[in-house]
């Protein structure tokens, strides 16, 4: 079964930084795209950003666009999100997610728990 | 404000079909697939309709998604009680070069 575990996530003051970590089991990591996506209390989901399977390509949403960085390690099946910079505005819940298909489509098909990031003094 | 749009609410009785839109445009339903979630109170969300119209393996056949254009549409028919959640809609923005969720629509059952 696909598993999904994400951690990392906590209380941090505005301007500071925290990385996410998402350790994935129970498929082939290397063969999905993976994606972060978030959800600030009592709103909708907003996709952060995706990484290519083999890590050769990123994407990010313009609102975290230079200061988030996405990143993964198929040696240790792990899923990373580096945030700089941090914001009120960024504070929500952070969800991990594998593509349902292999190779481009990087639909999230499965999804973690999530982590909750709360950006605060 | 979404890119794709959806509206907030939608009801409907037991045992009734309901249907859930989502419009975009060319950069993105247009010329991508379309996925739909379902998000019960609480939990992570869940996939209920990969590329377009294609149900997972354990998704009910109550649940249906179709694509023309530059819209897309999830019907759930029987609806249970358990059907209570909110929907969102999903794809991929050339234009953005990101994906893109629907603001999510709150299905009530009265």
């Amino acid at each position: 079964d696909v598993q999904l575990l994400e951690s990392g996530g906590g209380l941090v003051q505005p301007g500071g930084s925290l990385r996410l970590s998402c350790a994935a089991s129970g498929f082939t990591f290397s063969s999905y795209v993976m994606n972060w996506v978030r959800q600030a209390p009592g709103k909708g989901l907003q996709w952060v950003s995706s990484i290519t399977g083999s890590g050769d390509r990123t994407y990010y949403a313009d609102s975290v666009k230079g200061r988030f960085t996405i990143s993964r390690d198929n040696s240790k099946n792990t899923l990373y999100l580096q945030m700089n910079g941090l914001r009120a505005e960024d504070t929500a819940v952070y969800y991990c997610a594998k593509a349902y298909f292999s190779g481009s489509d990087g639909g999230p098909g499965y999804w973690g728990q999530g982590t909750l990031v709360t950006v605060s003094s | 404000q979404s890119v794709l749009t959806q509206a907030p609410s939608a009801s409907g009785t037991p045992g009734q079909r309901v249907t859930i839109s989502c419009s975009g445009s060319n950069s993105n339903i247009g010329s991508n697939y379309v996925y739909w979630y379902q998000q019960l109170p609480g939990t992570a969300p869940k996939l209920l309709i990969c590329r377009n119209n294609q149900r997972p393996s354990g998704v009910p056949d109550r649940f249906s998604g179709s694509k023309s254009g530059t819209s897309a549409s999830l019907a759930i028919s029987g609806l249970r009680s358990e059907d209570e959640a909110d929907y969102y809609c999903a794809a991929w923005d050339d234009r953005l070069s990101g994906r893109v969720f629907g603001g999510g629509t709150k299905l009530s059952v009265l």
